[in-house]
């Protein structure tokens, strides 16, 4: 079965340091690879997606990601983060069948010092 | 507008009560899903159907029925609410790209707490 593993359970950066957040999957074939953020009280909001072609993915807010299919990784890095990027960030793998399902890792908590 | 709405945002109810999460999307989307997030952030599907059709049913207790009256809404009805089934609830829709894949949007969350 797919798995997708985000080692850190909480980061904490300095405002205007740069951000990578770690997620590495598990999976015979290359799925599709997504990335989340869930502000608190709040839903799930898409940051970037990997289908296929170009592994450096850019997103919104800033955000980049990088497949790195050697290493089942897919992280994702902001060269300078805001205080309002504290949130929750969530990894996440979908099949390329239609009607999939996404499996997720278990959430990284980013906190953002002044 | 709201690509994808469920309501209510918030529910509070009693142990043993029947209630029931309502999700439409505007996207045109033929797949949807009910996922669940626990008190720990974890994600999990629940349910997922194509056009009107359950095609993913995981392993989740038969209290939790959903319904599909049409491809843009899937309900979600529990039966006899327990403590544990406090937890945040995600409507989300998909439909399938094959140049661009499989982008799913989720609904703002639905807050069902049990006491």
């Amino acid at each position: 079965a797919q798995s997708v593993t985000q080692p850190d359970i909480h980061i904490t950066v300095s405002e205007g340091a740069s951000l990578e957040l770690r997620c590495n999957y598990s999976y015979g074939a290359t799925p599709y690879l997504f990335w989340y953020v869930q502000s608190p009280g709040q839903g799930l909001q898409l940051l970037l997606k990997y289908f296929s072609g170009d592994t450096l993915v850019q997103g919104i807010k800033g955000f980049e990601a990088e497949f790195k299919r050697s290493q089942s990784s897919f992280n994702l890095r902001k060269p300078s983060v805001h205080w309002s990027d504290a949130a929750e960030y969530f990894c996440a793998v979908g099949l390329h069948n239609a009607g999939n399902m996404l499996t997720f890792g278990g959430g990284t908590r980013l906190m953002v010092k002044p | 507008d709201t690509a994808v709405s469920q309501t209510p945002k918030y529910l509070v109810t009693q142990m043993g009560n029947d209630k029931s999460i309502k999700c439409e999307q505007n996207l045109g989307h033929d797949t949807m899903y009910w996922y669940k997030q626990d008190s720990k952030k974890f994600l999990k599907i629940m349910f997922s159907y194509n056009n009107k059709e359950l095609i993913i049913n995981e392993t989740v207790p038969n209290r939790f029925s959903p319904k599909s009256p049409d491809k843009a809404h899937l309900n979600l009805h529990i039966n006899s609410l327990e403590l544990g089934d406090s937890a945040v609830y995600f409507c989300a829709s998909s439909q399938v790209d094959r140049r661009k894949g499989n982008t799913i949007y989720f609904g703002e969350g639905s807050w069902l707490t049990v006491v």
